[in-house]
C-alpha cells in the first residue's frame, strides 16, 4: 500500500532550527511536496523535490533521498508565524498525491 | 489569497438537508479537485476534474455529487449526509492534471452534520 509517515507534533523555540521528517512509500514516484497550513486556512505550497539533494528557499529548505524514501523540511531562524501544520505529500506513478496527516509545529518564545 | 475561493466558509446541516458547496478559481487552471480533511488524518482526495471531465472518483459515497460546469467552477452537492461526514472540505486547482505541479487550495468549507 501507499503511505506517508510524519510526526504528529513538534515544538521548537523562536530563532532556532527545526527539521520535520517524512518517510514515504508510493507506487512509483514522481516527486515529493511540502505544504504549510495555518489553522483555519488553506494549505500553501512550500517546495517540490524530485531529485536527490537539498533545495533551499530562504529560511526553508527541503531534502530528498529517493533510495531511502525519505524527505525532510528544514526551517531556520524560526518565527512565531511559522507555527502551522506542515503536510508532506508524495506523487505516485499516476500523478496522484498521497498525503501525510501533517506535522503540527508549535513555536515557543 | 490563493486565487481559489470557496463558499460558504461554514455550513451546518441536518442529515435530511440538501446543500451545495461552491468553488471558483481565477487562475486559468484546467484541473480542479475536491478533498476532505478530517482532524489528524491525511487529506482524502474525493474527485478530480480535468478540462471539465471527471477523471477520478475515489470511491466516494453517492451522497456526495460533484458538478463542474466549466474549468473555473466546481460544485459539491450534498444530500442525506451522516455525522461522520463532518469535516473541512477543500477545493484545489492546478494548471493540469498528471503533472508535477503545485495545487492551489481554497480556504475550505467547515461542514458540520447534525
Amino acid at each position: 500500500g501507499q503511505n506517508i509517515d510524519q510526526p504528529t507534533e513538534m515544538t521548537a523555540t523562536e530563532g532556532a532550527i527545526v527539521q520535520i521528517n517524512c518517510t514515504y512509500q508510493t507506487s512509483g514516484f514522481n516527486g515529493l511536496f511540502w505544504y504549510q497550513q495555518h489553522a483555519g486556512e488553506a494549505p500553501t505550497f512550500l517546495s517540490y523535490n524530485v531529485l536527490d539533494g537539498l533545495e533551499e528557499k530562504g529560511r526553508f529548505s527541503s531534502f530528498l533521498s529517493r533510495s531511502k524514501g525519505y524527505s525532510y523540511l528544514l526551517l531556520k531562524e524560526l518565527q512565531m508565524k511559522d507555527s502551522a501544520s506542515y503536510l508532506c505529500a508524495g506523487l505516485d506513478s499516476n500523478y496522484q498525491l498521497i498525503w501525510g496527516a501533517g506535522t503540527k509545529l508549535i513555536i515557543k518564545p | 489569497e490563493t486565487g481559489v475561493t470557496q463558499t460558504p466558509r461554514h455550513l451546518v446541516m441536518g442529515m435530511t438537508n440538501k446543500k451545495s458547496l461552491k468553488c471558483e478559481q481565477h487562475l486559468g487552471h484546467n484541473a480542479m479537485y475536491w478533498y476532505k480533511q478530517s482532524a489528524k488524518k491525511p487529506l482524502e482526495l474525493m474527485f478530480v476534474y480535468n478540462f471539465k471531465e471527471q477523471t477520478e472518483n475515489n470511491s466516494v459515497p453517492s451522497r456526495f455529487s460533484p458538478e463542474c460546469p466549466n474549468s473555473s467552477h466546481l460544485f459539491l452537492h450534498l444530500h442525506t449526509l451522516q455525522p461522520e461526514d463532518s469535516a473541512l472540505y477543500l477545493c484545489a486547482s492546478s494548471q493540469d492534471q498528471g503533472a508535477s505541479q503545485e495545487q492551489y487550495f481554497g480556504p475550505g468549507t467547515r461542514l458540520t452534520v447534525t
